[in-house]
């Protein structure tokens, strides 16, 4: 299974809303996961089960999608949302990560 | 506190091998999927192999077949990635991370070891 992620950069100003879109190249049902990474540490689980919010998340991050298309929002952007987001599923074997959405401030 | 502990990154030739180790403390260890997954310089990340929890089944990602080994000590709570035939395409940060308790994603990171292939 490819992972592709759109758009490679997305410029927002805070407060703003965020959309990333994730695509699977075949179903993965809902066995999808969201990761915030900031620069030097180590990618942050925020999503499971596609819609899912790990412990800790904060509400305004949600998941939605099934198959083959995802969508992560991010509502009312804080300065700690700037960051890199990716897609990961894992429905199967090998698991595989989407390239990556940069998130920067506008 | 939740610890992983990753280590055995450094400076490497290339055909050389390498053994990393990841020591978890703070939450159960055996019963959970193990990950290790590699970020090469200004890249994304990349899966390379899990081993889990119950059966200890194993897999690899297309860059880590027939190269690299993972394992497991349930009574070290450590898992290992041995290393072999290392090129500079293998530099990058290296990761270990536990699955999350109601997914095989993992949930639980390191803070990661570099490991660097250079002549």
């Amino acid at each position: 299974v490819l992972m592709t992620q759109s758009p490679a950069t997305l410029s927002v100003s805070p407060g703003e809303r965020a959309t990333l879109s994730c695509r699977a190249s075949q179903s993965v049902g809902n066995n999808l996961g969201w990761y915030q990474q900031k620069p030097g540490l180590a990618p942050r689980l925020l999503i499971y089960g596609a819609s899912t919010r790990a412990t800790g998340v904060p509400a305004r991050f949600s998941g939605s999608g099934s198959g083959t298309e995802f969508t992560l929002t991010i509502t009312g952007l804080q300065s700690e949302d700037f960051a890199v987001y990716y897609c990961q599923h894992y429905n199967n074997w090998p698991r595989a990560f989407g390239p990556g959405t940069k998130v920067e401030i506008k | 506190e939740v610890q992983l502990v990753e280590s055995g990154g450094g400076l490497v030739k290339p055909g050389g091998s390498l053994r990393l180790s990841c020591v978890v403390s703070g939450i159960t260890f055996k019963d959970y999927g193990m990950n290790w997954v590699r970020q090469t310089p200004g890249k994304g990340l990349e899966w390379v192999s899990t081993i889990t929890g119950s059966k200890n089944y194993i897999f690899y990602g297309e860059s880590a077949k027939g190269r690299f080994t993972i394992s497991r000590d349930n009574a070290k709570n450590s898992v290992y990635l041995q290393m072999n035939s290392l090129t500079a395409d293998d530099t990058g940060v290296y990761y270990c991370a536990r699955d999350h308790d109601m997914a095989t994603i993992g949930y639980y990171w390191g803070q990661g070891t570099l490991v660097t292939v250079s002549s």
